[in-house]
Formats: structure tokens, C-alpha cells, sequence
């Protein structure tokens, strides 16, 4: 079945950007999302991209998508210490609703 | 518009009891999918309800069921419960592909 790789912490200064990468096994994933998890919380959607586009910007969120390497990225902006969480990527595949997750990366910004 | 919920947010149960856990949706959304969040296995796809059938199962044994209501509400039931089924539940709505909204998760705990 799918398998979704990620990193499991990235640790970086306040106001400088972070990159948190994700790699994934299905060639056919089709949306790629990435969450954010809180203490406590339940996962909010930041951001996806379809597998037919390679980059997409949402103010200070971009990702990246290189389909041949199966890799899949997110990019901060400015990082705040608000930015502090787990950082999840998730991929369906073709014509289903099941994500199938990473482990998570727990971005620590440090003031 | 109201987020997805859940209830209740927190349970306490015995080895061998039941449980029903209940989910909201957004309003509109006909697609709801369950999780299970672990610290070992971090998240894993239970099933996923549309209009009322099973569209896409995940690999749990059956004391692990579902449904889902006319008015897209959902429930998951857990039978004979076990300590290893401590942990976040998290419900996630959805209209299209291009996203699911996760609730905050009911918070089980096996004793």
C-alpha cells in the first residue's frame, strides 16, 4: 500500500523559512494536502495541490510538488513562533477520499 | 458556517465495554471519513460514509463499525474494547477532494 515519509523534527530561528519535505510511494496519489496539529487539537487543512500542477503559493505557504521523485514540499515563510505544531503530509489516490498520512514533523521555532 | 464536531470529547471505558462515538459534519458535506490517531501509529484510516453506504474501509478488525445518517451525521462504535484502542478519534468531513475538515477528536482511554 501507500507509504508516506516525513522527517520527524525540524527546528529553526524565528523569521527564517523552514522546509518541511515529504515523500510518498504511489505514483497514481492525486491530492497531496498538508495539516497542521496543535496541542490538543484536531488537524487543520493548510494547504493542497492536485498531482497535475508542480508549485502552488498561498501567502506564506508554498509547496512544492516534483511527481518524478515522488517528493512532495512545504515552505514557511517568516516563521512565527504560532508556527510551532506537527506538521502533517497526506495523499489520496485516485477517485478515493482515504488520506493516507506521514508520521508527522514537529516544527519547533525558537524566538 | 459551523465547524466539524464531535462528542463526546473525552471518554473513559473498561476493557471489554463498548462505545459509540458521534460526529457533525460541516453543513452540506455528504462525505465523512474516520481516523484513528496513535502515538505508535500515528494516523490510520478507519472508513470513509457517503449518502448513507460504506464507500472505503480501512484495515481493522470488525469490533471497529460505522454508520452514517440521512442527514450525513456519523457514528463509529467499538465493541470489546481493548487498551490498545486508546486513542484520538478524529472525524473529518468533506465537499470535493480538495480538502477534508478534521473535528477535534474524542479522546479515548482504555483502562
Amino acid at each position: 500500500g501507500e507509504d508516506v515519509e516525513q522527517s520527524l523534527f525540524l527546528s529553526v530561528r524565528e523569521g527564517d523559512s523552514s522546509v518541511i519535505n515529504c515523500t510518498y510511494t504511489d505514483s497514481s496519489s492525486t491530492y497531496l494536502y498538508w495539516y497542521k496539529q496543535e496541542p490538543g487539537a484536531g488537524l487543520q487543512l493548510l494547504t493542497y495541490i492536485f498531482s497535475n500542477m508542480d508549485m502552488k503559493q498561498d501567502q506564506r505557504l508554498t509547496v512544492l510538488l516534483n511527481k518524478k521523485d515522488k517528493h512532495l514540499s512545504l515552505r514557511i515563510a517568516d516563521t512565527q513562533t504560532g508556527d510551532s505544531a506537527i506538521y502533517f503530509c497526506a495523499v489520496s489516490g485516485a477517485g478515493s477520499y482515504q488520506l493516507t498520512f506521514g508520521k508527522g514533523t514537529k516544527l519547533s521555532v525558537i524566538p | 458556517k459551523a465547524g466539524v464536531t464531535q462528542t463526546p470529547r473525552y471518554l473513559i471505558k473498561t476493557r471489554g465495554q463498548q462505545v459509540t462515538l458521534s460526529c457533525s459534519p460541516i453543513s452540506g458535506h455528504r462525505s465523512v471519513s474516520w481516523y484513528q490517531q496513535t502515538p505508535g501509529q500515528g494516523l490510520q484510516f478507519l472508513f470513509e460514509y457517503f449518502s448513507e453506504t460504506q464507500r472505503n474501509k480501512g484495515n481493522f478488525p470488525g469490533r471497529f463499525s460505522g454508520r452514517q445518517f440521512s442527514n450525513s451525521r456519523s457514528e463509529m462504535n467499538v465493541s470489546t474494547l481493548e487498551l490498545g484502542d486508546s486513542a484520538l478519534y478524529l472525524c473529518a468531513s468533506s465537499l470535493t477532494r480538495d480538502g477534508q475538515f478534521f473535528g477535534p477528536g474524542t479522546r479515548l482511554t482504555v483502562l
